[in-house]
């Protein structure tokens, strides 16, 4: 079965200042994507980032890139130089077309709130 | 066009009555999903579409009744709602068969069940 585990309710960070959010993930398939996805108090899913389980680097998208260390199956995301409208519930998703087809699994969510 | 709309935004129904939530995109993707997502928790897969037709069905009550009318359109007809049926209703939509497609979401219908 697959299951991501996000271990941070709450995150809190400085403006300007970079942010990482946790993800470890578990899963019997060799091959799986791993997602990102932030969300505003205004309810959309916006996707952030993506990770190939065959990937060799960690991909990069703008201020956000993901830590990929596939030995401690964990997919961290960092945000660098944050900004008050990183602020948003940020969550950790996975897929693996052997197992469970286009279904997504998603962890259980970090909230982030940017001090400024 | 990267954009999927959903309407309406809002939408507050008795528990009697029948109303049907709309999702659209024109992206040419061949999988469209539903989801329900309570407040502070992550969304819930309620249907798979791949296409037009229906693929997954979690087990959702059968008060809610999804239908794929063409490739760029999405329904779910609600009826005989239950308050704790009160949720944000996400439409997504992705490529199918391709691992690395990500899901693109409508802004949701924010659903109120009295």
């Amino acid at each position: 079965a697959q299951k991501i585990t996000q271990t941070q309710p709450g995150m809190f960070v400085q403006e300007k200042e970079a942010v990482t959010l946790d993800c470890t993930y578990d899963t019997s398939d060799p091959s799986y994507g791993l997602f990102w996805y932030k969300q505003p108090s205004s309810g959309e899913m916006i996707f952030l980032i993506y990770q190939g389980s065959y990937d060799q680097q960690n991909a990069t998208e703008g201020r956000y890139s993901l830590n990929f260390q596939k030995a401690r199956k964990s997919a961290n995301l960092v945000i660098s130089a944050s900004q008050l409208g990183d602020s948003a519930m940020y969550f950790c998703a996975m897929r693996n077309y052997e197992t469970s087809g286009s279904r997504l699994t998603f962890g259980e969510g970090t909230q982030l709130t940017v001090n400024p | 066009d990267t954009e999927v709309t959903q309407t309406p935004k809002h939408l507050v129904m008795g528990m009697t009555n029948k109303k049907s939530l709309k999702c659209e995109q024109h992206m040419g993707h061949r999988a469209m999903y539903w989801y329900k997502q309570k407040a502070k928790k992550p969304p819930e897969l309620m249907f798979v579409y791949s296409y037009e037709k229906l693929s997954i069905n979690e087990s959702v009550p059968s008060r809610f009744s999804p239908e794929c009318p063409n490739s760029s359109l999405l329904n779910l007809h609600l009826h005989a709602l239950q308050p704790e049926d009160s949720a944000l209703y996400l439409c997504a939509s992705s490529q199918e068969h391709v691992l690395a497609s990500e899901q693109y979401f409508g802004p949701g219908t924010r659903l109120t069940v009295t």
